[in-house]
């Protein structure tokens, strides 16, 4: 079956620190990858997805490429902020193999101190 | 554009009594997803549903849960008799179609406490 697997939390920065936060994945099929952050007592809001290898997806300054060979995701920004700190999720979608709902991972709990 | 609406976003029930969670997806969304997020975890997939049919049920529970998504008004996940195990953050999303691609769309979710 699929899986996500990302490290685990916490982890703590500095404020303009850089960030790595490490994700990777089995799966049968080809799927679409997604980067997911919740905040405090909120609902997961989508951060950037890639649809195929070698796709970089970006926003707010995040990036991750989808990287088929290493069968990884990883999530990077050069200068986090204390706005960052929330819990990211590496999720993945596998519909070409007829499964319907996303794969999450366990969730990597960020904090940025200032 | 509302996005996705879930209440209530805090349900408090005592063991044995049933819990109804309601969700409506963002506007011109037909494809609604549940997930369970319990304590320290990542999501768990449950149901997924499109207008009057539930396509994907293979995360759900066996026993004690329902789930519909009618032809008019919001979708509903029912658990019966909720034992203390059922505690945990309750996710909705939705999507307008069921492409391979397709993001989800998250709302607030509900959390449910049973005493």
């Amino acid at each position: 079956g699929n899986s996500v697997t990302q490290m685990e939390g916490p982890v703590t920065l500095s404020e303009e620190a850089f960030l790595t936060i490490n994700c990777t994945y089995t799966a049968t099929g080809y799927p679409s990858l997604f980067w997911y952050v919740q905040y405090p007592g909120e609902g997961l809001q989508l951060l950037l997805k890639a649809t195929k290898a070698d796709d970089k997806g970006s926003n707010k300054g995040f990036e991750a490429t989808y990287r088929k060979e290493t069968t990884s995701f990883h999530l990077e920004k050069g200068s986090v902020q204390v706005s960052d700190s929330a819990v990211y999720f590496c999720a993945l979608s596998d519909r070409g193999r007829g499964a319907d709902g996303l794969t999450f991972g366990k969730g990597t709990h960020l904090i940025i101190q200032p | 554009n509302a996005g996705v609406m879930q209440n209530p976003r805090h349900l408090v029930r005592r063991r044995g009594q049933e819990a109804r969670l309601r969700c409506s997806p963002m506007k011109g969304h037909s494809h609604v997803y549940w997930y369970r997020q319990l304590p320290e975890e990542g999501l768990k997939f449950m149901v997924y549903l499109q207008k009057e049919n539930i396509i994907d049920e293979s995360g759900m529970p066996k026993e004690r849960f329902s789930a519909e998504f009618p032809k008019e008004g919001p979708s509903i996940l029912r658990i019966q008799q909720v034992v203390r195990g059922d505690s945990a953050a309750y996710f909705c999303a939705s999507s307008p179609a069921a492409e391979y691609t397709d993001t989800q769309y998250f709302g607030p979710g509900t959390r449910l406490t049973v005493l």
